[in-house]
């Protein structure tokens, strides 16, 4: 049963437009979240994180949201651009020694 | 420059066969961690290790074994007994501490002949 869900496994975004990707966990003693970025045939890139006595953490064109009670949090890209076209996946430290535990991605397309 | 170094890139392996693939680190990591990752999947972890000398499996280790016999070293064994061990794998390491992101590698794409 996936515990960090991403239900929307593609999402198209106009250049300039902001792009809302979503995540889903079912395990409410998750207290770290993580997003990456990931090209073809290349590892994973840390994005940025929040823990969750947070709501909210901001880095640039890039934020991501923490609802605890929804169990639900977003990734923000503000502005778009077409090199953020990748698959994002959302991840959370949910393992006892402290273990990733991951969505199964959306890809981003970003068009110009 | 600080980095994960996996090696191969690409991997051909025919049935029957056992193979080796590399993972090093020079960040001074002290846990590391090994993913699959399938089509249109996420990444599920097959071993990690916390210390040297010390690891543990994942969700999905049955066919596979790793070593840990130096800090910067977490090779990962793919045996005969992996019934479908063509996928993308992915190392990771993370320094200690709470809430440290793990970092990755650039992967090895198995296949079979």
């Amino acid at each position: 049963d996936q515990q960090v869900k991403q239900n929307s496994p593609s999402l198209s975004v106009q250049e300039g437009r902001i792009s809302i990707l979503n995540c889903d966990y079912t395990n409410s003693m998750f207290d770290y979240f993580l997003w990456y970025k990931k090209y073809p045939a290349e590892g994973p890139t840390f994005l940025i994180s929040i823990s969750s006595i947070k709501d909210k953490n901001e880095d640039g064109r890039f934020t991501v949201f923490l609802n605890k009670s929804a169990k639900h949090l977003s990734l923000h890209i503000v502005p778009s651009q077409p090199g953020d076209s990748a698959v994002y996946f959302c991840a959370a430290l949910g393992g006892s020694q402290g273990n990733l535990i991951f969505g199964k991605g959306t890809k981003l397309s970003v068009k110009p | 420059d600080g980095g994960i170094t996996q090696s191969p890139k690409y991997l051909f392996r025919k049935e029957g066969q056992n193979v080796t693939l590399s993972c090093e680190q020079n960040l001074n990591h002290d846990a590391m961690y090994w993913y699959r990752q399938d089509p249109g999947q996420g990444l599920r972890l097959i071993y990690y290790s916390q210390i040297v000398n010390d690891f543990q499996k994942g969700d999905i280790a049955e066919g596979y074994s790793v070593s840990r016999e130096k800090k910067e070293s977490f090779p990962l064994t793919v045996t005969s007994a992996q019934k479908n061990p063509t996928a993308f794998y992915l190392c990771a390491s993370t320094a200690q501490g709470a809430w440290q992101p793990q970092h990755f590698g650039d992967g090895t794409r198995l296949s079979i002949l």
